[in-house]
This record gives structure tokens, sequence and C-alpha cells, in this order.
């Protein structure tokens, strides 16, 4: 059983680009999250999806943006990259219903030059 | 606005003895709390959770406690093991089940032998 998978693992870009994240998540979960996590910090919010709608959304701006797919699984979408978009982005999934813990992958480290 | 906080950065206790790790939060209406470790290169795994109905949740060597007056938790693992040096986060939600999760910083825990 597969847990909660992100490609790619490590990514370099440059101030200015725009980047695509993404992830599948675990079996049997339709929900999915993203965190950022910059170094030393702990992940923060970003936004969730359930049933390909955005429902929650933290304090990030409309740079960050989303998407899920009849599959559940997602992409993270970051444009216009700044310097301090660096850090590890971490994808979490769960289900909508129920009181289930979220489930982590191991994250993207992106780095922008 | 740091909601959650965890002042320590990091731990050394010794193999066998005890580890307490603390988290303190200042959003009163947080009602639901979460400790997750996290291995380099891994995502965060759940560890323990508590409702803010409880004042304390056990699960073999880790204990929770919870003391809602003072906005206080702690985590506390007995005997430690050296598998249990990793990165600690404290995390608050407002209802169990929840994908929007609020971290502390972290606090990396050494065990030594």
């Amino acid at each position: 059983d597969a847990g909660v998978t992100q490609s790619p693992t490590h990514l370099i870009k440059t101030r200015g680009q725009q980047v695509t994240l993404r992830c599948s998540p675990k079996s049997g979960h339709d929900t999915v999250s993203w965190y950022q996590q910059a170094l030393g910090q702990g992940p923060q919010f970003i936004f969730q999806y359930y049933e390909e709608e955005e429902r929650q959304r933290g304090n990030f701006p409309d740079r960050f943006s989303g998407h899920q797919f009849p599959n559940y699984s997602s992409e993270l979408n970051v444009n216009a990259l700044l310097l301090g978009d660096s850090a590890l982005y971490l994808c979490a999934s769960s289900l909508a219903l129920g009181n289930e813990k979220l489930f982590f992958g191991s994250g993207t480290q992106l780095s922008v030059l | 606005d740091q909601q959650v906080k965890q002042n320590s950065p990091s731990l050394s206790v010794q193999e066998g003895r005890i580890s307490i790790l603390n988290c303190d939060y200042t959003n009163s209406m947080f009602d639901y709390f979460l400790w997750y470790k996290k291995y380099p290169a891994e995502g965060p795994t759940f560890l323990i959770s508590i409702s803010s109905i409880k004042d304390k949740n056990e699960d073999g060597r880790f204990t929770v406690f919870l003391n809602k007056s003072a906005k206080h938790l702690s985590l506390h693992i007995v005997p430690s093991q050296p598998g249990d040096s990793a990165v600690y986060f404290c995390a608050a939600s407002r209802l169990e089940g929840a994908q929007k999760l609020v971290f502390g910083q972290g606090t990396r825990l050494t065990i030594n032998p």
C-alpha cells in the first residue's frame, strides 16, 4: 500500500520562473493538503483540496495555486518565484469524513536561485 | 503571529531516561493537539494526539499531557531509545480530523547511548 508520493524530490529554479509540484495521495484518501516548510520552521498550511475544489486556504499569496484531479491526485503551482519560496513542500492526504490523521509525503525540496 | 511555539530548538537525553518536549499555544480556539515525528528526508509521521476534553493520553512509551488553563502541552517519552532521535513537531487544530494544522517550529531530540 503506497503512502503519499510526491515528485520531483528536488528542484532548482530561478527567480521569476514558474514551478509545478505533484502529489498522489495515500490509497483510499480523497483529500489533499499542501504545506510549506521553510528551513528551521514547522510546516505551514497552504491550502486543501477536496472534490477538485480548494476548500481552505492559509496565508499565502495568489501566486500559489493548485488543482485536484478526479483520481484525487493534486498539483501545486507557484508563479513568479521569489528567493523566499525556497522551502520543502509537503503534501498530506486524509479522508474528508472522519477523524483520520494526516499522512505526509517526503516532500519536494525547491531551491530558487 | 506564532500561535504554536516550541521554545527548545534542541534537546539531548541519555538512552533509557525520560525525554520531555514542550509546546505552548496562544489560540484558545484550538481543540485538538498532535505530535508528529520527522526523520531526515522523510515526511512527518503522526505519533500521538489529544483532545481538549482530556488532560492525558498514553500510547506505549509516549504520553501527551495537556494543561488547557496554561495553554501548554508536553510529550513524554519513557524510556528514550536511539531510534527516537528525530525532530518533533507539535501541532494544533480547531477540531479532530481537520486538514489545517498549525505547527510549532520543532524540537530536535537526540538520544545518546
